[in-house]
């Protein structure tokens, strides 16, 4: 396995167009997560799946944004007429269930940068 | 719990000791967590602490925790140029999302 693989790394696109990102998440993880990075700020989470349920969604994951795990394994991440400020880092990550008083340990993916002209 | 502050820079001399500090607000937290970023890449997960302890070490990396103050804080002890890198902190209340804070960038001179 080698870990979390996130594509593509790097997207640049028009204001208007539609983007799609692809996390493949850890095989054994059954929880993946999407957070997003802009300059200087730390990860804010978007959204978050167990198997293929989309169990939370942040209030930042306005109507154009989308993500999906359709059979539990990888995830997309869809944003419909982008705009400029939607520009940033997209980050996945996945883990698995901790135990009980376990701590939830996330893996990242490197990412997949989004530049919106 | 969404509030998670750090200072933005810190700057040591390779050899020295570097103290990287959070507060954070939500005191429901069970772990608390520090990642490490490199450039153009992705979060590592360094540590963890879990709310019950005051304090936990890892080889050179040392985390305190003072859960009155809600204060947080990353000891890396003799600190190699390898250690320049952005340091968040992070809560999860719930045990699913994560609060970050703004990342602490590290400059280590040789």
């Amino acid at each position: 396995d080698t870990g979390v693989s996130q594509n593509p790394r790097h997207k640049i696109t028009k204001r208007g167009q539609n983007v799609t990102f692809r996390c493949d998440p850890i095989s054994e993880h059954n929880r993946l997560y999407w957070y997003r990075q802009t300059l200087g700020q730390g990860p804010e989470f978007l959204t978050y799946f167990q198997n293929e349920a989309q169990l939370e969604k942040s209030r930042l994951l306005s109507d154009r944004f989308s993500a999906e795990r359709p059979k539990g394994s990888f995830s997309t991440l869809e944003i419909q007429r982008t705009e400029q400020g939607d520009s940033a880092m997209y980050l996945c990550a996945s883990s698995s269930p901790p135990g009980v008083f376990g701590a939830n340990v996330l893996t990242f993916g490197a990412g997949s940068r989004l530049t919106v002209l | 719990g969404e509030d998670v502050e750090q200072s933005l820079f810190l700057s040591v001399r390779e050899g020295d000791s570097s103290v990287i500090n959070c507060t954070y607000t939500d005191s429901s937290s069970t772990y608390l967590y520090w990642y490490k970023q490199e450039p153009g890449a992705g979060l590592q997960l360094l540590t963890y602490i879990f709310s019950n302890m005051d304090m936990k070490q890892d080889q050179r990396l040392t985390v305190l925790l003072n859960k009155k103050d809600k204060h947080l804080s990353l000891r890396i002890a003799d600190t190699q140029t390898g250690d320049s890198a952005i340091y968040f902190c992070a809560e999860s209340p719930t045990g699913n999302q994560f609060y970050f804070g703004t990342g602490t960038s590290l400059t280590v001179i040789p």
